[in-house]
């Protein structure tokens, strides 16, 4: 199976910073990596797929980068609905495993 | 647009089975692949297994493959997953998702989520 971990689990930010939120692969997963935004009580947000494409609707603030077994996930002007859990997927092999998150929190 | 519909909450308990649907609304193609992924009280989300239902070909995570059993009703656009043997580890609330982007894969992620359903395994 293939682990991913994200980093950091936790990060406070204030709005306008940028942030960056790292996801590594246990093994190469060529660009099937998938980021989503969840806010508790709800159910995931899908965000970016293939790595670096943004889902329709998603605002340009967000951008994805990365190949092989290192990928990042950057919001460049952090607004107040940005507040929330961010995990990565990887898309290449079953079963499909996610991060552990990573907690956005208002600085 | 694609709307993904759970049945209600579950209150099971432990050693019993509980089954979960999941409705599709919309674009009903039964050549997108549905998921199933949980989230216990406080935890992430869980990859649990998923289905390509005109085909009714399925994936499983290892660790819940002798528990778990996803199945698709092409007639009502419903998927189902069934979880036996609960413990009181499996209370979590269960997703269903679509398979984004393409058909036959999961290669892109899941776009379209269900509302979740809460399970409760207690005594």
């Amino acid at each position: 199976d293939i682990q991913m971990t994200q980093s950091p689990s936790s990060l406070s930010a204030s709005v306008g910073d940028r942030v960056t939120i790292t996801c590594r692969a246990s093994q190469s997963i060529n660009s099937y990596l998938n980021w989503y935004q969840q806010k508790p009580g709800k159910a995931p947000k899908y965000l970016i797929y293939a790595a670096s494409n943004l889902h329709t609707g998603v605002p340009s603030r967000f951008s994805g980068s990365g190949y092989g077994t290192d990928f990042t996930l950057t919001i460049s002007s952090l607004q107040p609905e940005d507040f929330a859990t961010y995990y990565c997927q990887q898309s290449y092999s079953p079963p499909y495993s996610f991060g552990q998150g990573t907690k956005l929190q208002i600085k | 647009q694609v709307q993904l519909v759970q049945s209600g909450a579950e209150v099971k308990k432990p050693g019993s089975s509980v089954k979960v649907s999941c409705k599709t609304s919309g674009d009903t193609s039964t050549s997108f692949g549905v998921s199933w992924v949980r989230q216990a009280p406080g935890h992430g989300l869980e990859w649990m297994g998923g289905i390509i239902p005109i085909f009714g070909t399925t994936d499983y995570a290892p660790k819940l493959k002798d528990r778990v059993t996803i199945t698709a009703d092409e007639s009502t656009n419903t998927v189902y997953m069934e979880m036996s043997s609960l413990r009181s580890e499996d209370t979590a609330v269960y997703y269903c998702a679509r398979a984004a982007l393409v058909t036959l894969s999961y290669h892109y992620g899941m776009d379209v989520w269900g509302q979740g359903t809460t399970v409760t395994v207690s005594s």
